[in-house]
């Protein structure tokens, strides 16, 4: 079975800095994507980034970068130059081979940007 | 940009009673799912549908749940008989073929009293 695991329940950044959010996971499966979505106080959740286990670069997607390190079962998301409207809760999500895509998400990281 | 249309926003509900939360995944999409998010909580899968079929359900996706795709356009989720512990957001979300992401509705805010 597949486990996400986010153990920073909440995070502080001041504006115009980076941040680097953790997500480790768990899973016995040799091909599996890893992705970042952002969820706002408004509640929709947003895509950020997607890393895929064989790729071997590790994903960009503007301020937005997955650090894989797929030996430690870690891909963790590093946003740069931090932004108020960057504040949001952010959730690691897994998914399997299996048929239907399904993705897991871990229990999210609420991150506070201040000026 | 085409996006996931879920309606209506807040539903509220006695217990016992019958929802139905419907959804317009995206029209090229072919893989639809529902979660939900209990407050505060992290967001749970229920269900896929790929095919005209159920593809995979979690544990929480039992005989009171259930799906429909009646016609090309929409996706809905039934609960035949509400629980207080329903009470929660349910995001319905779609995907095209191979690694594309999940694109995900605004959800719907049941509220079961």
């Amino acid at each position: 079975a597949q486990k996400i695991t986010q153990t920073q329940p909440g995070m502080f950044v001041q504006e115009k800095e980076a941040v680097t959010l953790d997500c480790t996971y768990d899973t016995s499966d040799q091909s599996y994507g890893l992705f970042w979505y952002k969820q706002p106080s408004s509640g929709e959740m947003i895509f950020l980034i997607y890393q895929g286990s064989y790729d071997e670069q590790n994903a960009t997607e503007g301020r937005y970068s997955l650090n894989f390190q797929k030996a430690r079962k870690s891909a963790n998301l590093v946003i740069s130059a931090s932004q108020l409207g960057d504040s949001a809760m952010y959730f690691c999500a897994m998914r399997g081979p299996k048929s239907g895509y399904a993705l897991n998400f871990g229990k999210g990281t609420s991150l506070l940007v201040t000026p | 940009e085409p996006e996931v249309t879920q309606t209506p926003s807040h539903q509220v509900t006695q217990m016992g009673q019958e929802v139905i939360l419907r959804c317009v995944p995206i029209s090229n999409h072919l893989y639809f799912y529902w979660y939900r998010q209990i407050l505060g909580q992290k967001v749970e899968f229920l269900v896929s549908f790929y095919n005209n079929e159920i593809s995979e359900k979690s544990e929480i996706f039992d005989d009171q749940f259930s799906v429909e795709r009646p016609d090309g356009s929409n996706f809905t989720l039934k609960i035949r008989s509400t629980k207080l512990e329903d009470s929660a957001m349910y995001f319905c979300a779609s995907k095209d073929r191979g690694n594309s992401p999940l694109h995900f509705g605004n959800g719907t805010r049941l509220t079961v009293t």
